[in-house]
């Protein structure tokens, strides 16, 4: 159980376009999900938690217009990285917490390529 | 600001040597604590977690971690590793668990296990 999906697994897109990644909880309802972004060789940095229903709350430094995130369902969120540019390059994981939240499960991650 | 660190960012064993992984937290509050794991190519697993009671936690494939409150520590240990068990392994703290159970990541530690 707990299992979450995220797709694409990875995408290559030109600069200036946008990307849309889905988060999906397949086995649970998800009240809280959770968006961060992972460097090279380096720690998973928390970008924002979404809950479903309500505007996602951001950490400090992460532009909400750049990185917007929508929580439509209690088993689906989305984030889309607008107007993406090379910097915008990563790997970006999503996790999932069932109402209990106290544990969180992630996705499998996906590797934005922006050329 | 809260933080958590992981001294060893890399380590070596052989085959059926014992494993320690250094995890510490600064936070005066009530924590949860957790440790991941990410096997090259996949996403993160949950090791296991403490919440309460306790301190010393054992999890999945015999890995087994103790909360230290004193010392603000969640030290993982395991007694005879596998190659398998070559991974990255990350130390997660969630803040006051009665309320968003945003994670802190500690910056990982890649073990890797000779044959």
């Amino acid at each position: 159980g707990a299992v979450v999906s995220q797709h694409p697994s990875r995408v290559i897109c030109k600069s200036g376009t946008s990307v849309k990644i889905e988060c999906r909880s397949l086995d649970f309802q998800a009240t809280t999900m959770f968006w961060y972004r992972q460097f090279p060789k380096q720690s998973l940095m928390l970008m924002a938690t979404s809950n479903e229903g309500s505007k996602a709350t951001y950490e400090q430094g992460v532009e909400k217009d750049k990185f917007l995130i929508n929580h439509a369902s209690l088993t689906l969120s989305t984030l889309t990285v607008t107007s993406a540019h090379p910097e915008d390059s990563s790997f970006y994981i999503c996790s999932a917490t069932p109402p209990s939240k106290e544990t969180q499960y992630f996705g499998p991650g996906t590797r934005l390529l922006v050329l | 600001a809260q933080s958590v660190s992981q001294h060893n960012h890399h380590v070596i064993l052989s085959e059926a040597a014992s494993l320690e992984l250094g995890c510490n937290y600064s936070y005066g509050g009530t924590v949860n604590l957790f440790w991941y794991v990410q096997y090259p190519g996949q996403h993160l697993q949950l090791l296991l977690k403490y919440f309460s009671g306790d301190p010393l936690v054992k999890g999945i494939k015999g890995f087994e971690a103790e909360f230290i409150k004193s010392k603000f520590s969640f030290n993982l240990r395991k007694p005879s590793v596998q190659w398998s068990d070559t991974a990255e392994y990350f130390c997660a703290v969630s803040l006051d668990p009665s309320g968003t159970y945003k994670y802190i990541f500690g910056t990982g530690t890649r073990l890797k296990v000779l044959a």
